[in-house]
């Protein structure tokens, strides 16, 4: 079956560091990769998509860039976190239907 | 631009009442439609995928139904429970990217 993993859980960094976020799907091969963000009290954003390495769709110009380096891992990065990038960030995977998500990562900007 | 919305956004409820939850698209073309419950401060896990030539889905006590037409989708809870409460949140599926609606907040009073 197939499975998601996303780390770190949480997170809390300062204003002007770098982030990484990664997901990797197991089970599955070439799935379609997606990043979304949830700020509190708001829905979930659509940041980025992916349906093939090396393949990124950004949705929102920020602060936010994405990679697919590898068929089943999807990472988020920032080179310069602001305090607006605080949320909860969740990854998903899907196979051109049903949508799949990961435990999400709770990103905290101090 | 595909919007999604839902109505209410919250709802409270006692323990045994059947209940709707409403969610709305502006862009009729869709490929699926999934309902999605979140608990707090965890990844939405999935419940009911509708695909575009379906009216509607079962799964114990929910059922979704679709109208692409209207561009309107409603879930049934039938006999409500407490483990019932969370968010429930809706998602369009268009040509790779899935718009979620805000969700609705529902809590069951045991």
């Amino acid at each position: 079956s197939q499975t998601i993993h996303q780390w770190p859980a949480t997170l809390v960094q300062p204003v002007g560091s770098p982030l990484s976020l990664e997901c990797t799907v197991e089970g599955t091969s070439n799935p379609n990769l997606y990043w979304y963000r949830q700020a509190a009290g708001r829905g979930l954003q659509l940041l980025f998509y992916s349906v093939g390495i090396g393949q990124i769709s950004s949705e929102v110009p920020q602060n936010l860039s994405a990679s697919r380096p590898q068929d089943r891992q999807f990472i988020l990065s920032s080179k310069k976190l602001l305090l607006s990038d605080s949320g909860f960030y969740l990854c998903a995977w899907s196979e051109g239907q049903e949508l799949f998500f990961g435990e999400g990562s709770r990103l905290t900007v101090l | 631009k595909q919007e999604v919305t839902q109505i209410p956004a919250a709802l409270s409820v006692p323990e045994g009442e059947n209940l709707v939850l409403n969610c709305s698209f502006t862009d009729s073309a869709i490929y699926n439609l999934q309902w999605f419950r979140q608990d707090p401060g965890k990844g939405l896990t999935s419940l009911l995928l509708i695909q575009s030539s379906q009216r509607e889905q079962t799964s114990g006590r929910l059922n979704a139904s679709l109208d692409k037409s209207s561009g309107r989708s409603t879930l049934y809870i039938a006999a409500s429970q407490p483990g019932d409460s969370a968010t429930y949140l809706c998602a369009s599926e268009g040509t790779y990217k899935y718009i979620f609606g805000t969700g609705t907040r529902l809590k069951v009073l045991a």
